[in-house]
C-alpha cells in the first residue's frame, strides 16, 4: 500500500524557469511533511517541511505548499539552477517517516 | 562533522555471510531510524530507536536482521546469513524527539552488495 506518491518520475526544466514537484498521500493521519533532495551514492539531504497546520512555507527559493482537503503537497523552486538536478523524495510523517518512490529532476542551462 | 556518520560505506560480501553496519547519530538526537533503499524506490522504514528501547520494527526486518543501540547512542544493524536480495543502501538517520516538528537527519547511507 503506497501510502505517499510520487507520480513524476521525472522532470526537466530550463534554468531560471519554476520547477514544481508533486505529492499525493492516503493517510490523513500523516500531520508532518518533508522534502529531502538525493545525489546518487549519497543519503538524503534535508530541504523543507510543513505541519499539517500551515499551507505554505517558504525557504529562500524552496516552498512547500499543502493542501489537506486534496491529500497534495507541491515543492516550487523558484529559480531552477542546474545544482538542483538531483531526485527529489516526499516524505509524511504519522508515526513514522513514509516516503514517496522520488522524482529525478534535470535543470537544463 | 557533526552529522550523522555511517561506516562502512560500502560492502562487498558473498552470499551467506554476515554483516554489520554502525551508525553514529547526531549526538543529542534521542532517536535512531534505519532505513534500506533499493534503485529506483524511496527509503523503507526498517526500524527505530528512543535511546535504548527499540520502538518498532518493519516486516521487512526478517529474522535474520537485527539491531542494537546498547548506550542510547551509536547503533548497529546486522544481517546474517545475506542473501543477494538485500543489496541496497542502508540509511540511518537520527532527529531529536518526535519528527513533527524536528527533522530527521540521514547519514550518508551505507551500500551493500551481496555476490
Amino acid at each position: 500500500d503506497q501510502q505517499v506518491k510520487q507520480n513524476s518520475p521525472s522532470l526537466s526544466v530550463q534554468e531560471g524557469r519554476i520547477s514544481i514537484l508533486n505529492c499525493d498521500y492516503t493517510n490523513s493521519m500523516f500531520d508532518y511533511f518533508l522534502w529531502y533532495k538525493k545525489y546518487p551514492a549519497e543519503g538524503p539531504t534535508f530541504l523543507i517541511s510543513i505541519s499539517s497546520i500551515k499551507d505554505k512555507n517558504e525557504d529562500g527559493r524552496f516552498t512547500v505548499f499543502l493542501n489537506k482537503s486534496a491529500k497534495h503537497l507541491s515543492l516550487h523552486i523558484v529559480p531552477s539552477q542546474p545544482g538542483d538536478s538531483a531526485v527529489y523524495f516526499c516524505a509524511a510523517y504519522g508515526n513514522k517517516l513514509v516516503f514517496g518512490a522520488g522524482t529525478i529532476l534535470r535543470v537544463k542551462s | 562533522d557533526t552529522g550523522v556518520s555511517q561506516d562502512p560505506r560500502h560492502k562487498i560480501t558473498k552470499r551467506g555471510q554476515n554483516v554489520t553496519f554502525r551508525c553514529d547519530p547526531i549526538s543529542e538526537h534521542n532517536r535512531l531510524y534505519w532505513y534500506r533503499q533499493t534503485l529506483g524506490q524511496g527509503p523503507e522504514f526498517l526500524t527505530y530507536f528512543q535511546n535504548e528501547a527499540q520502538l518498532e520494527k518493519s516486516r521487512l526486518l526478517s529474522d535474520r536482521f537485527s539491531a542494537e543501540r546498547p548506550k542510547g547512542s551509536f547503533s548497529t544493524l546486522e544481517i546474517q546469513r545475506t542473501e543477494q536480495g538485500d543489496s541496497a543502501m542502508y540509511l540511518c538517520a537520527s532527529s531529536f524527539g518526535q519528527v513533527s516538528g524536528n527533522t530527521i537527519y540521514f547519514g550518508e547511507g551505507s551500500w551493500l552488495t551481496v555476490v
